[in-house]
């Protein structure tokens, strides 16, 4: 079935540095991918989406190029913020009919002043 | 406008007992998830339902759990008898349109402990 990997945290950076969070996938299908981002107490939300090769989601500073070649879809940011602190998902949805997201474990982010 | 609302926020039970979790969608959205978080599982999807009618029940555990959806703004998921296995943060999520790459959006949790 499909399923998605993603880097084990949890990471610790400081402030400014640059982020990069790793994303593969499986599927069957011609998936749709996003990340989704869940801060302390709240519910996931998402933070960005690409549907087709090549595209490049983006939102908030974050972006993610849909990578078929190497099934990756890895989130990336120059500059990452106190704020950025949260748990980031990546998901993906096979678009062959299924309102399914298969979700990875998540990873931590921790950014330190 | 309001999003996904979930009750209550946290339940603390004693393993035997029914626990009902509540869950009121974004209102003209179609499309209703339950999913369970969990550390060692992640983020599992339990069930989904479209137009109040459940379309995959894959997810669901085991006959302790029941979910409904009686109209367009309510549903519920049930568990009865709880385990302390069942412990986890409960979120529902619901979406407007079918095509899988449409946005979820999910409302705050239910975390349940059952003692």
């Amino acid at each position: 079935g499909d399923s998605v990997t993603q880097m084990e945290g949890p990471v610790t950076l400081s402030e400014e540095a640059f982020l990069t969070i790793n994303c593969t996938y499986t599927a069957t299908g011609y998936p749709s991918l996003f990340w989704y981002v869940q801060y302390p107490g709240e519910g996931l939300q998402l933070l960005l989406k690409a549907t087709k090769a090549d595209d490049k989601g983006s939102n908030k500073g974050f972006e993610a190029t849909y990578r078929k070649e190497t099934t990756s879809f890895h989130l990336e940011k120059g500059s990452v913020q106190v704020s950025d602190s949260a748990v980031y998902f990546c998901a993906l949805s096979d678009r062959g009919g299924s309102e399914k997201l298969v979700f990875g474990k998540g990873t931590k982010l921790t950014v330190n002043p | 406008d309001a999003g996904v609302i979930q009750s209550p926020r946290h339940e603390v039970t004693e393993m035997g007992q029914e626990v009902t979790l509540r869950c009121k969608p974004i209102s003209g959205h179609d499309y209703l998830f339950w999913y369970r978080q969990t550390m060692m599982r992640g983020l599992e999807l339990l069930i989904y339902f479209n137009n109040n009618v459940p379309i995959d029940d894959s997810g669901m555990p085991e006959d302790r759990f029941s979910a409904k959806m009686p109209n367009a703004s309510f549903s519920t998921l049930k568990i009865q008898p709880s385990e302390p296995r069942d412990s986890a943060v409960y979120f529902c999520a619901s979406s407007l349109e079918a095509g899988g790459w449409n946005e979820q959006f999910f409302g705050p949790g239910t975390r349940l402990t059952v003692l």
